[in-house]
């Protein structure tokens, strides 16, 4: 069965601090993973998606950017954090293949810059 | 864990009743849609999914009724559950290619 990691659970971080966050999946090929955010009372708000390695689309400006450096696993980072970058940081993978598509989640990281 | 949702709308049932969570979708061209269930502080959870190719799909204690002409989305819980509590939220799909855009969600709590 496929399982996606995604860690730290939580991280505090100083303003102007790098970021690296980790996402892997086990148990499928070829992918297509997911950053989210999520602000309190908000729901999900796409950041990157990534259909192969070395491809990413960004879906919004930000002070963040994503790496596919292997197939299953999927990096979100930061040079210098800002305080607007606190929030829940969720992976999530699908098929990379067929029309209907379930996204599965990780567990989520909690990012506080302080 | 995570305050998911401080200012979300909030549904509160009493243990064993049935529950009824709206959502309403944006674009009338969206034909995929899926319905999620996130904890505090967990990731969301898939609980069930329905085409636009139908009005209605049945889970285990779960249904999605869709209505396309008022682009109008629900989810049904029979015999609702401590173990219910959560936020829901609904994501639509526009199609082959695209990604999935989700609602605000909604909390449910569970009344002893």
């Amino acid at each position: 069965s496929q399982t996606i990691h995604q860690w730290p659970a939580t991280l505090v971080q100083p303003v102007g601090s790098p970021l690296s966050l980790e996402c892997t999946v086990e148990g499928t090929s070829n992918p297509n993973l997911y950053w989210y955010r999520q602000a309190a009372g908000r729901g999900l708000q796409l950041l990157f998606y990534s259909v192969g390695i070395g491809q990413i689309s960004s879906e919004v400006p930000q002070n963040l950017s994503a790496s596919r450096p292997q197939d299953r696993q999927f990096i979100l980072s930061s040079k210098k954090l800002l305080l607007s970058d606190s929030g829940f940081y969720l992976c999530a993978w699908s098929p990379g293949q067929g029309l209907f598509n379930i996204q599965y989640f990780g567990a989520g990281t909690r990012l506080s810059v302080l | 864990g995570e305050s998911v949702g401080l200012h979300l709308p909030t549904l509160s049932v009493q243990e064993g009743d049935n529950s009824i969570i709206n959502c309403a979708y944006s674009n009338s061209a969206s034909d995929y849609f899926i319905w999620y269930k996130q904890e505090s502080g967990k990731g969301p959870q898939f609980i069930i999914d329905i085409r636009s190719n139908m009005d209605k799909r049945q889970g285990q204690r779960v249904t999605v009724l869709l209505n396309k002409t008022v682009k109008h989305l629900s989810l049904q819980i029979a015999a609702t559950q401590p173990g219910d509590s959560a936020v829901y939220f609904c994501a639509e799909n526009m199609g082959y290619g695209q990604n999935f855009v989700f609602g605000p969600g909604t909390r449910l709590s569970v009344l002893p």
